[in-house]
């Protein structure tokens, strides 16, 4: 069984400041990870994954995450936000067993910009 | 050119109804699901299907009934409904290990 832990349920920012959303998995295989985001009254959208190779992995808005396999984290990054940037952020993980696909989400990190 | 499209967007209704979700995906994926997000707005897997056979179950009650005529769609059945059956419905599709979500269907029983 895999479980997501978000730490940080609501995290205000000002304008231009970083931010780091924070996510902590555990799973007894090996997985691969993702973001999504949730803009208000929207649906799911894929911000980032890794999957395999670098740890680094890039959205083009300016998010970045880094899969670190000995803390089992995959925290989600932007030097400095935007207004726009204002959503629900979900970590999740899904085992790499072909058959089961299937998600396993956090419960979710409300990212508020503050102008 | 909606990649994921649920019909309808909300859902209103009284307890003891029944009622249908509908979803369709034409990016031509094999998988579909579906998840429930509830007001705390946690996420969890449903159903999957997988070519019109049903993959996961996740001890949902035998209330809800999911139906899949096709790899491009898949329906989801509720009866009986019940006040805890509130819940914003997602369906998502994949090929592979990325998946595509709906833009939700907001259920509310009252």
């Amino acid at each position: 069984a895999q479980s997501v832990t978000q730490l940080d349920s609501q995290v205000p920012v000002f304008e231009e400041a970083p931010v780091e959303l924070r996510c902590n998995y555990s799973s007894s295989v090996s997985v691969y990870l993702f973001w999504y985001v949730q803009y208000p009254n929207q649906g799911l959208q894929l911000l980032l994954k890794y999957l395999s190779g670098s740890t680094l992995v890039e959205s083009i808005n300016g998010f970045e995450a880094e899969f670190n396999k000995s803390q089992t984290s995959f925290h989600l990054r932007k030097p400095s936000v935007h207004i726009s940037d204002t959503a629900e952020y979900f970590c999740a993980v899904s085992d790499q067993g072909f058959g089961n696909e299937k998600l396993t989400f956090g419960t979710g990190t409300r990212l508020t910009i503050i102008p | 050119d909606t990649a994921v499209s649920q019909t309808p967007k909300y859902l209103v209704t009284q307890m003891g109804n029944d009622k249908s979700i509908k979803c369709e995906q034409n990016l031509g994926h094999d998988t579909m699901y579906w998840y429930k997000q509830d007001s705390k707005k946690f996420l969890k897997i449903m159903f999957s299907y997988n070519n019109k056979e049903l993959i996961i179950n996740e001890t949902v009650p035998n209330r809800f009934s999911p139906k899949s005529p096709d790899k491009a769609h898949l329906n989801l059945h509720i009866n009986s409904l019940e006040l805890g059956d509130s819940a914003v419905y997602f369906c998502a599709s994949s090929q592979g290990f990325e998946q595509f979500f709906g833009p939700g269907t907001r259920l509310t029983v009252l």
